[in-house]
């Protein structure tokens, strides 16, 4: 059973701070990596995908990935109330489908 | 681009009563598809997949069904709803071949089974 955990949270962080999510994978030959957020109500986007050991930026947003470790983070750096959400992690092994994390709930307070 | 539609937004049914959900992805040719089902603050279930016309794998056994009449086009249907199927529904595709593509999500329906 391929196995993806994350904290529920809530994660609580000050505007302007560096919000950092955490993602835990059991299958080593997991290849692909991938992170949504999600609003309230609201379908799941695309924000972030990582295929390499390492880190990965893309504006606010750093991925790293320590496949070693069997770990993917997601950094937001400068975090704003509208990064307030629901971010869920997704990981990819042999098969094109991938298993989805439950979520963890961020809250940006000002 | 590609996009993807998926109808209707919200939907309110009896128990008992059948159920219809449609999605269609544009822009793409030979996509896999899939449906989702998101309880309230629950996780995301895979209920279905499909990797071509007619092809359908099922993920979870209840009373739910899917179909792929055309290559673009991903139905979910009941012939009769429990209390228990009622969540957010997600249609979602990715591009086949490439265990790298992510999955790419429809608004979803929101069902409540009364």
């Amino acid at each position: 059973q391929k196995e993806v955990e994350q904290n529920s949270g809530p994660l609580s962080v000050p505007e302007g701070a560096i919000a950092s999510l955490n993602c835990t994978y059991s299958d080593r030959g997991s290849q692909s990596f991938f992170w949504y957020r999600q609003y309230s109500g609201k379908s799941p986007e695309l924000i972030m995908s990582i295929y390499s050991n390492g880190d990965k930026e893309d504006g606010r947003f750093t991925a790293q990935l320590n496949k070693a470790s069997q770990y993917v983070s997601l950094l937001i750096r400068d975090s704003q109330p509208s990064d307030s959400a629901t971010y869920l992690c997704a990981v990819t092994g042999g098969s094109y489908i991938p298993t989805f994390g439950r979520g963890t709930s961020l809250i940006v307070h000002p | 681009s590609q996009t993807i539609h998926q109808w209707p937004a919200t939907l309110v049914q009896p128990v008992g009563s059948p159920l219809s959900l449609e999605c269609t992805v544009e822009g793409t040719s030979n996509p896999n598809l899939y449906w989702y089902r998101q309880a309230a603050g629950r996780g995301l279930q895979l209920l279905f997949y499909s990797v071509g016309i007619g092809q359908i794998s099922s993920e979870v056994p209840q009373n739910l069904s899917a179909s792929r009449p055309q290559d673009r086009q991903f139905i979910l249907s009941s012939k009769k709803l429990l209390l228990s199927d009622s969540g957010f529904y997600l249609c979602a595709w990715s591009v086949k071949g490439q265990g790298r593509s992510p999955l790419h999500f429809g608004n979803g329906t929101r069902l409540t089974v009364t």
